[in-house]
């Protein structure tokens, strides 16, 4: 059953502390995005991977580190650097690079600091 | 600022009815376009895309496309009470590699 999966569904954080969000996918895509959603505004991109051990800040990376050390995963770290990190976290991934490719999304983290 | 525009709503169709969701985009140069579907709480669904100029049909939805008055729609036709959701446009901008910026959605209600 092709497609990805986010971990955890929620996730609490005191202030001060590091937390990864898991994101998988077996679809063979090249591509991988993470996206936060706050209420009432748009999706905001925060990094985004077109190849294997590449990968480059979005609008708002500020506070958060990502790796691609393999080509189905794309762990995403919200740093104490990230002045406010709750929000809903959402990782996309599309075949191939570029604006001509659909993105496809995970079912999201919902992170909440305490 | 690259900017995509969506009437937030509520927007308010009788179900059966035909349901209209507009778009509008600032740059030119946009060569992609995608309508997502978002339930309360869920991630979003990608519905359609469309490329060029005119329209795109798949099933109850109708994609249309004007580049030159830079908007793009989304008709549902025959709604129903499960289209209640909100509906997030995204435009991919020439020269952005694989970047999409989202407008803030339009929320559609279904009445019985």
């Amino acid at each position: 059953d092709g497609g990805i999966t986010q971990s955890p569904k929620y996730l609490f954080r005191k202030e001060g502390q590091n937390v990864t969000l898991s994101c998988e996918q077996n679809l063979n895509h090249d591509a991988m995005y993470w996206y936060r959603q706050d209420p009432g505004q748009g999706l905001r991109l925060i990094y985004y991977s077109q190849i294997v051990n590449d990968f480059q800040k979005g609008d708002i990376a500020e506070g958060y580190s990502v790796s691609r050390e393999k080509k189905e995963s794309f762990p995403l770290t919200v740093t104490s650097a990230q002045k406010n990190p709750t929000a809903f976290y959402l990782c996309a991934s599309s075949k191939l690079a570029g604006v001509l490719n659909e993105q496809f999304f995970g079912p999201g983290t919902r992170l909440t600091v305490l | 600022q690259k900017e995509v525009e969506q009437n937030s709503g509520p927007l308010s169709v009788p179900e059966g009815a035909i349901a209209s969701l507009n778009c509008t985009y600032s740059d030119r140069g946009s060569q992609s376009f995608f309508w997502y579907r978002q339930y309360s709480g869920k991630s979003p669904e990608l519905i359609m895309f469309i490329y060029s100029n005119g329209d795109k049909e798949d099933g109850r939805f109708t994609a249309q496309l004007n580049k030159a008055s830079q908007y793009v729609s989304l008709l549902i036709r025959d709604s129903q009470p499960s289209d209640s959701a909100t509906y997030l446009c995204a435009v991919g901008y020439t020269g952005t590699a694989s970047k999409l910026t989202f407008g803030t959605g339009t929320r559609l209600q279904v009445t019985l």
